[in-house]
């Protein structure tokens, strides 16, 4: 299992451009999240996804749009980047047993992103 | 909302010491669980240990332990006979339940240095 991967690993962009960060889980797990950390502060929930065709938005959501159309991938998109935006993003995945979300989220090794 | 709470920017240990990072929460919920995840200069976030709220006994794994305190809302993680693999930056994390799913709420961290 490769668990949880992300792409790409490092991008530089300008303002106003676009670009989609992909999150791939490889054990079948129904919750999907994407976080941002930035320095000084821990880890803040951008949007997730409760299954495949659903998503919602986290605490900190404007700027970003995601879609999930099968169930391992999760993409998290930047329409009109912003320097703002600058920050080390995480995918994140979960299961759940008898319907119940288990405790535990394992997460992609992230990308860092730089918006000059 | 729920809140996590790491007074500590920094720490330094000796090797082969324990350490204890602080961290305190805040909620209102009943039923409620704590993480601690460790990432190391590589970026990656790393599952240390989870304690949840009706769990009378502290938790533990291998050199790391829990110390819950319910009443004073604190979740201390201690680190025994340090090693220099331990430097990293440490998280304290809050299990917070929304309408689908869970989301991590994540204190600012405490960066550990272990001396040899």
């Amino acid at each position: 299992n490769a668990g949880v991967t992300q792409t790409p690993k490092f991008r530089v962009l300008k303002t106003g451009q676009s670009m989609t960060l992909l999150c791939a889980q490889d054990m079948n797990h129904e919750y999907m999240y994407w976080y941002r950390q930035d320095p000084g502060m821990g880890l803040r929930l951008i949007h997730y996804s409760v299954g495949e065709g659903t998503t919602a938005k986290g605490e900190v959501p404007d700027g970003y749009n995601v879609s999930r159309l099968k169930k391992q991938n999760f993409l998290l998109g930047l329409e009109s980047a912003a320097p703002s935006q600058t920050s080390v993003y995480f995918c994140a995945s979960s299961y759940s047993i008898r319907g119940e979300e288990t405790y535990e989220q394992y997460f992609g090794p992230g990308t860092r992103l730089t918006v000059t | 909302a729920q809140k996590i709470t790491q007074t500590q920017p920094g720490m330094f240990v000796q090797e082969k010491e324990a350490v204890t990072l602080d961290c305190t929460y805040d909620t209102s919920d009943q039923s409620y669980g704590l993480f601690w995840y460790k990432q190391p200069s590589s970026g990656e976030m790393i599952f240390l240990i989870y304690q949840g709220s009706y769990d009378e006994q502290n938790a533990t794994e291998g050199r790391y332990s829990l110390n819950f305190q319910k009443a004073r809302k604190s979740a201390n993680l201690v680190i025994s006979a340090s090693q220099l693999g331990d430097s990293a930056m440490y998280f304290c994390a809050m299990r917070e339940a929304m309408e689908y799913g869970n989301k991590l709420v994540f204190g600012a961290g405490t960066i550990l240095r272990v001396k040899s």
